[in-house]
């Protein structure tokens, strides 16, 4: 069974650019974390989607949005990228209750 | 927001050695879970807590749920020099709630 997917796996954008991340959940799995994790640092929570709703959000700005849709497959977007945004986002995936597995990430360089 | 404190943030140890690492808070959990992170990858998932008190072991590694509801700790005996990574302890405030992960312990292994 394929674990959760991502991609790109790497993603290099100029400041003030728009960048998109997908996420492919463990079949059957219906929710999707998303977290970022700056290099050196703990894992920060952004978005939490489950059956294709926003259930919850961090402290992050608007700018970071995204969606899920119905096959459960998730985005995140970033607009208005600024440099502090470069970092590695991981997305998770869970059936029900919270023993989250994660994807290997997208690594986000903003120049 | 919530917060877990990990400690120690790192650990220099000799192959053969017992590890021990924990998490505390002020606040009370439901779930506590331990992942590991290898470098360049997503974190994977140890073991999940579900009940104060509980013990469980995953191979040489056993954690435990704390009796308060605010702590876990994470022991690896017999450390083998792949158990190198980031330890990230992470928490459930209540059931269908976001997980919350501490900043990580970086274990290093001497052969």
């Amino acid at each position: 069974e394929a674990g959760v997917t991502q991609s790109p796996t790497h993603l290099i954008k100029t400041r003030g650019q728009q960048a998109t991340l997908r996420c492919s959940p463990i079949s059957g799995h219906t929710s999707v974390y998303w977290y970022q994790q700056a290099l050196g640092l703990g894992l920060q929570f952004l978005l939490w989607y489950d059956e294709g709703e926003e259930r919850n959000r961090g402290n992050f700005p608007p700018r970071f949005s995204g969606r899920q849709f119905p096959n459960y497959s998730s985005e995140l977007n970033v607009n208005a990228l600024e440099l502090e945004d470069s970092a590695l986002y991981l997305c998770a995936s869970s059936l029900e209750g919270p023993e989250a597995f994660f994807g290997q990430g997208t690594r986000l360089t903003v120049v | 927001g919530q917060q877990l404190n990990q400690s120690p943030q790192s650990m220099f140890i000799q192959e053969g050695e017992d590890v021990s690492m924990n998490c505390t808070s002020s606040s009370i959990f439901n779930t506590w879970l331990w992942y590991k992170q290898d470098p360049g990858e997503g974190p994977v998932l140890l073991i999940a807590l579900y009940k104060a008190g509980e013990l469980t072991s995953n191979g040489r590694l056993t954690a435990q749920f704390g009796i308060t509801r605010k702590d876990s700790f994470l022991n690896i005996s017999a450390s083998i020099p792949s158990d190198v990574g980031i330890y990230f302890c992470a928490g459930q405030l209540w059931y269908g709630n976001k997980l919350v992960f501490g900043a990580g312990t970086i274990l290093r292994v001497k052969s």
